[in-house]
């Protein structure tokens, strides 16, 4: 069973155009996040949402939405597609923190979606 | 905020020799550290992570990292390669108790047979 699965794997599209990105976990977890890779490797978190509530937003335009249904399932909406969000998108999900002095939290990875925008 | 670096951006090896990536980060409290892999083509996976403990830490596949907290380093290494091992690496830090898991920019392993 896959453990955190995204859909599609692969979408390409035309600027302008409005796309969804679909992930879910069955692991179980509390949080879910959305990263941006980009063509040199760089991984970049964007949001975050722990148990259907937004913790992390960092600085994305604000045409990608995040929505999450449910714990299992967080989404990502990008309106008004652009050259520059041509990328690897991955979804990632954690329990939380373990708390104590050292609080530590292991993210498990989906397949990433390859995004092209022509 | 925490940043990492690691030092080295494509690594060309051969089959059997030893390895060591680099990876320091900048903050001064207590971190949470990680090595992911990522496979052409493929997720990251988890190789290996250290809350707590023994700085030396084991992980799959033969790697293992050493936290160095006087250095802020948390090397990755692994004494033979093989050419499975070609792949992207990244080096992560995170705050107890927090979210955010900050990577660094990632260094290419190419291992050749």
């Amino acid at each position: 069973d896959t453990a955190v699965s995204q859909t599609p794997k692969y979408l390409v599209t035309q600027m302008g155009n409005d796309k969804s990105i679909k992930c879910e976990q069955n692991l179980g977890h509390d949080t879910m996040y959305w990263y941006k890779q980009d063509s040199k490797k760089f991984l970049k978190i964007m949001f975050s949402y722990n148990n259907k509530e937004l913790i992390i937003n960092e600085t994305v335009p604000n045409r990608f939405s995040p929505k999450s249904p449910d714990k299992a399932h967080l989404n990502l909406h990008i309106n008004s597609l652009e050259l520059g969000d041509s990328a690897v998108y991955f979804c990632a999900s954690s329990q939380k923190p373990s708390g104590g002095a050292y609080g530590g939290l292991e993210q498990y990875f989906g397949p990433g979606t390859r995004l092209t925008v022509t | 905020a925490q940043s990492v670096s690691q030092h080295n951006h494509h690594v060309i090896l051969s089959e059997a020799a030893s390895l060591e990536l680099g990876c320091n980060y900048s903050y001064g409290g207590t971190v949470n550290l990680f090595w992911y892999v990522q496979y052409p083509g493929q997720h990251l996976q988890l190789l290996l992570k250290y809350f707590s403990g023994d700085p030396l830490v084991k992980g799959i596949k033969g790697f293992e990292a050493e936290f160095i907290k006087s250095k802020f380093s948390f090397n990755l290494r692994k004494p033979s390669v093989q050419w499975s091992d070609t792949a992207e690496y990244f080096c992560a830090v995170n705050v107890p108790n927090d979210y955010k898991l900050s990577f660094g920019a990632g260094t290419t392993v190419t291992v050749r047979a």
